[in-house]
This record gives C-alpha cells, structure tokens and sequence, in this order.
C-alpha cells in the first residue's frame, strides 16, 4: 500500500531553517511527483510547489521564491523540502502529497504532517 | 496568486443536501476542468473526494458530485451524514505549473 511518512516535529528559532523528509513507498517513486502543502494554525491549505521525481524540475509558490528548496533522492525514495530564513508565520503543519495518477493534477495520498514551530 | 473563495461555513441537517462553492478567476478555475475538492476532518491529513471538477476516485461514496459553472466550482454533498462534517477545501490548476487551493469551508452537521 502506499505511504508517506514524514519526518517529525521541529521547533525553530527566527532566521534558522527547517529541512523536512517525507519516505514513500508501495509504488514507483519515479512515476509521480510530489508537491507539499502547509497549513497553519486554525488556517486552510496553501500549496508551496511540486518537485518531479522522475528528474528534479521543481516549481515553486511565487510567495516563497529564494526561501524554499524541494529535492528527491531516487535511491531512498524520499522527497525533501527546506524552508530557509523561518518567520514566525511560517509555523504550521507541512503536508508532501503525491500527485495522482488520474489527470496528474490533484493528489491521492499525503503524509501525516510535520508541525513545525518558528519561535524565538 | 490567490486563493479561491469559498465560504466559511456551511451547515445542513443529516439527509438534506449541501452545496459548497469556490469561486476562481478566468485564470483558473473558469481555464481548466482542473479543479479537485479535499475533505479534511481535524488533525487528518485531507482526502481527495473529487478530481477533474466532477469525477470522484474509487471508494469515495457516490453522495460526492462535483460541477463547474464558468469561475465557480461546487462540490455538493448529498444525504448529508454525521461523518461529513469536516473542512473542505477546493484546489485548482492555475497555469504556469502553479495551483492555488479554496479559502476553505467548515460544514457541519446539525
């Protein structure tokens, strides 16, 4: 069966930055991309870009632009996604999704969420 | 990029029918049949309920339909149940490789 499994809970000082894994297994890591979703607080979902697995092209939220960085590594089947100068608003739970094989376009499986807290 | 919109709140009593918007723009939502919706109850991970605007993934019960009107998409819950209740959020191609998600909607169940 499919999983993800992400790494776990990180408090954070203003300014460091937070590096989180998310392990799939249960199919083809290659075949799907990944993107990964945040959620802070009491507030909704935003999505913060996709990384293909098959060769690295990434895009990411024009909003986070030069602070987030979305890698892969094939041979452990793991996705990774660094959030670089944290701000107090960037405390929320980070979700990685995987894309679907339906249109490509929405996702069918995510992790369980890491809560990230950016405090001083 | 913003988000869509959505209403915060909408609620119905267990059998009735819900309807759910979340309005785009016609760079968008109104551009592509690309809109899916998530449930997502508290402290879960969101589920996909609807994908390509009105096609719902297997197991996903059939009281799920989803429609699209020119920037607005609706995802409507039939015979409401007790087990609905939760946060629905719709998400949508955007261009440019990008995606914006909905504002969100907390439904509840009288």
């Amino acid at each position: 069966q499919v999983q993800l499994v992400q790494s776990g809970t990180e408090v954070k000082k203003p300014g460091a930055s937070v590096k989180v894994s998310c392990k799939a297994s249960g199919y083809t890591f290659t075949s799907y991309d990944i993107s990964w979703v945040r959620q802070a607080p009491g507030q909704g979902l935003e999505w913060m870009g996709w990384i293909s697995a098959y060769n690295g092209n990434t895009n990411y939220a024009q909003n986070l632009q030069g602070r987030v960085t979305m890698t892969t590594d094939t041979s452990t089947s793991t996705a990774y996604m660094e959030l670089r100068s944290l701000r107090s608003d960037d405390t929320a739970v980070y979700y990685c999704a995987k894309i679907s094989g339906y249109s490509g376009n929405e996702f069918d499986y995510w992790g369980q969420g890491t809560p990230v807290t950016v405090s001083s | 990029q913003s988000a869509l919109t959505q209403p915060a709140s909408v609620s119905g009593s267990p059998g009735q029918s819900i309807t759910i918007s979340c309005t785009g723009t016609s760079s968008d939502v109104g551009s592509y049949n690309l809109v899916s919706w998530y449930q997502q109850h508290p402290g879960k991970a969101p589920k996909l309920v609807i994908y390509e605007g009105s096609k719902r993934p297997s197991g996903v019960s059939n009281r799920f339909s989803g429609s699209k009107s020119g920037n607005t998409a609706s995802l409507t819950i039939s015979g409401l149940q007790a087990e609905d209740e939760a946060d629905y959020y719709c998400y949508s191609y955007a261009g440019s490789n990008t995606y914006v998600f909905g504002t969100g909607t907390k439904v509840t169940v009288l």
